[in-house]
């Protein structure tokens, strides 16, 4: 069946550093691809999407692009901030309602 | 934004006893609610989806006489774990969305400790 893995966490990243937090995917067809983002004590929250191929989906400063060659859509940031630690999670969906998630990777940025 | 809220946040029950989470859409009416559950360093699993008005639908091996999913209005949705055990202890999470959107927003969750 579908599936969804995350590098393990936590990330644990200086102010300013680059981010990179890996995602692959296993799928039948083409499937939308999203990275979600949930903030201490909050829901998690729609960070980012792309729905085929090539596409590349940002907000906020990040950025993943669907790489359907290699199954990947990598979330990336060129700096990040302390207010950015959370935890980060990469689904996918065939366009129905049924979301299939990552296990989620806690990202630590210190000042 | 669209705002889900849950009841409670944290709750600590006995072995055997049924315990009931809230699910509220606080500014739109959500036509569709999904549940969740998240075991520790483990992915969210959809355990069920409800349309307003309707029976739920279960994933396969989500047992539907332990979980007891009614969704009565647009902007409450409510799980009841019956005759809970130390195995159903979890963080079981909500989501909502409104017709025509595919953009499910979630609440913040609710951690349940079966002792």
């Amino acid at each position: 069946g579908d599936s969804v893995t995350q590098m393990e966490g936590p990330v644990t990243l200086s102010e300013e550093a680059f981010l990179t937090i890996n995602c692959t995917y296993t799928a039948t067809g083409y499937p939308s691809l999203f990275w979600y983002v949930q903030y201490p004590g909050e829901g998690l929250q729609l960070l980012l999407k792309a729905t085929k191929a090539d596409d590349k989906g940002s907000n906020k400063g990040f950025e993943a692009t669907y790489r359907k060659e290699t199954t990947s859509f990598h979330l990336e940031k060129g700096s990040v901030q302390v207010s950015d630690s959370a935890v980060y999670f990469c689904a996918l969906s065939h366009n129905t309602d049924k979301l299939i998630f990552g296990t989620g990777t806690r990202l630590q940025v210190f000042p | 934004g669209a705002v889900v809220s849950q009841h409670p946040s944290r709750v600590i029950c006995k072995s055997g006893t049924s315990v009931k989470i809230e699910c509220r859409s606080l500014d739109f009416q959500a036509t569709t609610m999904f549940w969740y559950r998240q075991f520790p360093k483990q992915s969210l699993m959809l355990m069920a989806t409800s349309n307003e008005g309707s029976k739920a639908t279960y994933e396969q091996g989500v047992e539907k006489d332990k979980f007891l999913i009614n969704h009565a209005s647009l902007t409450l949705s409510t799980l009841t774990v019956t005759s809970a055990h130390p195995e159903d202890s979890s963080f079981y999470i909500c989501s909502a969305r409104t017709g025509g959107l595919h953009e499910q927003f979630f609440g913040p969750g609710t951690r349940l400790t079966v002792l």
